[in-house]
């Protein structure tokens, strides 16, 4: 069955200080794995599209990898207006996307 | 502005009576979905369509239904039959295939008493 596993489910942080959230998966045939910030009360707003293990994707203080059997988002530095939630999803042989249940990053000044 | 529009962002309806989500994208997309949002659970899919007049069931599609007539529109009605519909509703949209990225709307919050 396709899975994912998001950790922690909540992180607090320090302006300036980094971090990595993780998302673990198990899918049949990966097609993409991809990385969603979702602010409250509002539509997740998508981020990255990682294909295969090995490959990395950055934009601005957000870095994200994947390996064959996770994805990590890294946030360097962060802001107090990177507070969100961070959504994981993977798309296997199926037209859907199977999400994780998101960690919740707060950013304190 | 290419995207995907949701309305109303909130709804209220008495408990009994059917209501109509609607959502509109101008992004060319294929394919359309619809989830539902809960505290400390994932995205859940209802329902997804890959092409006009056509539709399949998602993981909870009972209490739902869908119709697909144009390629811009998948509005979700939430029948009686749905226990428990408060929740929140977002609809996407990608190009087909697991490999490509979804695009959400703003989301609509809908509240039965």
């Amino acid at each position: 069955e396709d899975q994912v596993t998001q950790s922690p489910e909540a992180l607090r942080l320090q302006e300036g200080e980094s971090s990595s959230l993780n998302c673990s998966y198990t899918v049949s045939g990966l097609r993409g794995l991809f990385w969603y910030r979702q602010d409250p009360g509002k539509g997740p707003e998508f981020l990255f599209t990682l294909y295969s293990a090995g490959e990395e994707k950055e934009k601005e203080r957000l870095k994200a990898t994947l390996t064959k059997k996770e994805s990590f988002l890294h946030i360097t530095a962060p802001k107090p207006e990177d507070s969100a939630t961070y959504l994981c999803a993977v798309g296997g042989a199926t037209n859907k996307l199977i999400f994780g249940t998101g960690t919740l990053l707060a950013v304190q000044p | 502005d290419g995207g995907i529009t949701q309305s109303p962002k909130y709804l209220f309806r008495k408990e009994g009576q059917n209501v109509t989500l609607s959502c509109e994208q101008n992004l060319n997309h294929d394919a359309m979905y619809w989830y539902r949002q809960d505290p400390g659970q994932g995205l859940r899919l209802i329902y997804y369509s890959q092409i006009v007049n056509d539709f399949q069931k998602g993981d909870i599609a009972e209490g739902y239904s869908v119709s697909r007539e144009k390629k811009e529109s998948f509005p979700l009605t939430v029948t009686s039959a749905q226990k428990n519909p408060t929740a929140f509703y977002l609809c996407a949209s990608s190009t087909q295939g697991g490999r490509y990225e979804q695009y959400f709307g703003p989301g609509t919050r809908l509240t039965v008493t």
